[in-house]
């Protein structure tokens, strides 16, 4: 059992590139989260979605695009990157929300914007 | 892995001493709270989780405690172990489907 795997691991963007990051889960789990970290800082959420075909913005949605169209996937993207989104992203998945339905967290993207 | 939590406030404690670790939340309407670790270079991981309707709860070695009135929460850890040294942070839910971390606190057990 995989749990959360993105990819990659390690990317480094020039300014204005664009790129998407991977997000896969094989729980089964309904919903799903991107958060990024800055170094010092918490996780600040992106963008999540609470099932296939539905995402909404979290804290941090600028300069970030997201789709659900499977229940497994989903992806981040980022169309224009700019040296603020230099961060390490995570993707998380739960099976529902509330009590009891901890998230369970990837591995982390180590992007660099230069 | 990248060493996260650079600039967080950081609690030392002696190895078999008991770590308090605090959180302060922002919204009255969560309804759920959950304290996560995190080791460098790594994704966190979920601790223990506390529902509003709650005051205090009991895990291994973990105790949450809940205070709704001036909306803090804290994690207790029994008799620190050198691998409890890792960044907690506190994530709170809100809006049915938000999930919110807070700030982070650093751990670090000393032999």
């Amino acid at each position: 059992n995989a749990g959360v795997t993105q990819t990659p691991k390690f990317r480094i963007l020039k300014i204005g590139q664009s790129m998407t990051l991977q997000c896969t889960q094989d729980m089964n789990h309904n919903y799903m989260y991107w958060y990024r970290q800055d170094p010092g800082m918490g996780l600040k959420l992106i963008y999540y979605s609470v099932g296939a075909g539905i995402t909404d913005k979290g804290e941090v949605p600028n300069g970030y695009n997201v789709s659900r169209s499977t229940t497994e996937d989903f992806p981040l993207r980022l169309e224009l990157a700019a040296p603020s989104q230099t961060s390490v992203y995570f993707c998380a998945s739960s099976f529902d929300r509330g009590a009891n339905t901890e998230a369970f967290f990837g591995q982390g993207t180590r992007l660099t914007v230069v | 892995g990248e060493s996260v939590g650079l600039h967080l406030p950081t609690l030392s404690v002696q190895e078999g001493d008991n770590s308090i670790i605090n959180c302060a939340y922002s919204n009255s309407a969560s309804d759920y709270f959950i304290w996560y670790k995190q080791e460098s270079g790594k994704g966190p991981q979920f601790i223990i989780d506390i529902r509003s309707n709650m005051d205090k709860r009991q895990g291994q070695r973990v105790t949450v405690l809940l205070n709704k009135t001036v909306k803090h929460l804290s994690l207790q850890i029994a008799a620190t172990q050198p691998g409890d040294s890792a960044v907690y942070f506190c994530a709170e839910n809100i809006s049915s489907d938000k999930l919110i971390f807070g700030t982070g606190t650093r751990l670090q057990v000393f032999p």
